[in-house]
């Protein structure tokens, strides 16, 4: 299996603040990578998908970039909604998908 | 708007089968376009991937659960199932039913809100 994993694992910030979250793979993943928001009790929320076009209808703060197996989520100008922890997925493969094990992003 | 809910017991005991639903409203679970998949999320192992099946009953399973899995469609009902055999304390987590990305690649646009299953005697 392809291992994901992010740094940080807790992030605090203030709203207003520019957010870097790193995501990595084990191996190249080109840019089959997605983004979710995952808030408390409710379930993740797509945010990016192919490492940089974002969803319909997220905020164009939220930014993604990167290729093969390091990759970052960027938040560009932190808001009280965006507090929540994100999680890194790749799909180069089905077989099978896999998850990073999620960044928080607190409340400074 | 589509929505997803799952739905089922949220107490099994070990070695036991569990048995969840999905129920979708908004969208056919016969569309072309779509598969419709089950992921789970525990303390110990974060977000997991489970399987997914496609209208015409193709399915895809992670190979560390795929000799436990079965999903199956009910298009009359326009849901999806999953179930999942010879449990353990391990499979204790809130399972997520989803819909993969009509874009053919393994990202989910849409997910349910989450049911908590908890295996215990």
């Amino acid at each position: 299996d392809i291992r994901m994993t992010q740094s940080p694992s807790t992030l605090s910030a203030s709203v207003g603040d520019r957010v870097t979250i790193t995501c990595r793979a084990s191996e190249s993943i080109s840019d089959w990578l997605a983004w979710y928001q995952q808030k408390p009790g409710k379930a993740p929320k797509l945010l990016i998908y192919r490492t940089s076009s974002l969803e319909s209808g997220v905020p164009s703060r939220f930014s993604g970039s990167g290729f093969g197996t390091e990759f970052t989520l960027i938040i560009k100008s932190l808001q009280p909604d965006d507090f929540a922890t994100y999680y890194c997925q790749q799909y180069v493969t089905y077989s099978p998908i896999t998850f990073g094990p999620g960044t928080k992003v607190e409340i400074k | 708007q589509l929505q997803l809910q799952e739905s089922g017991p949220g107490l099994v005991k070990p070695s036991e089968t569990l048995s969840l639903t999905c129920s979708v409203s908004g969208d056919s679970i016969n569309s072309r376009i779509y598969y419709w998949g089950w992921i789970r999320q525990s303390p110990g192992k974060g977000l997991e991937y489970i399987g997914a099946i496609y209208y015409s009953g193709t399915t895809y399973f992670n190979p560390s659960l795929k000799s436990r899995v079965t999903i199956s469609l009910d298009t009359s009902k326009n849901q999806f199932s999953l179930s999942l055999t010879s449990l353990t304390a391990a499979d204790t987590a809130v399972y997520y039913c989803a819909r993969r990305s009509g874009s053919g690649w393994w990202y989910f646009d849409s997910w349910g809100q989450g049911f908590l299953v908890t295996v215990s005697s």
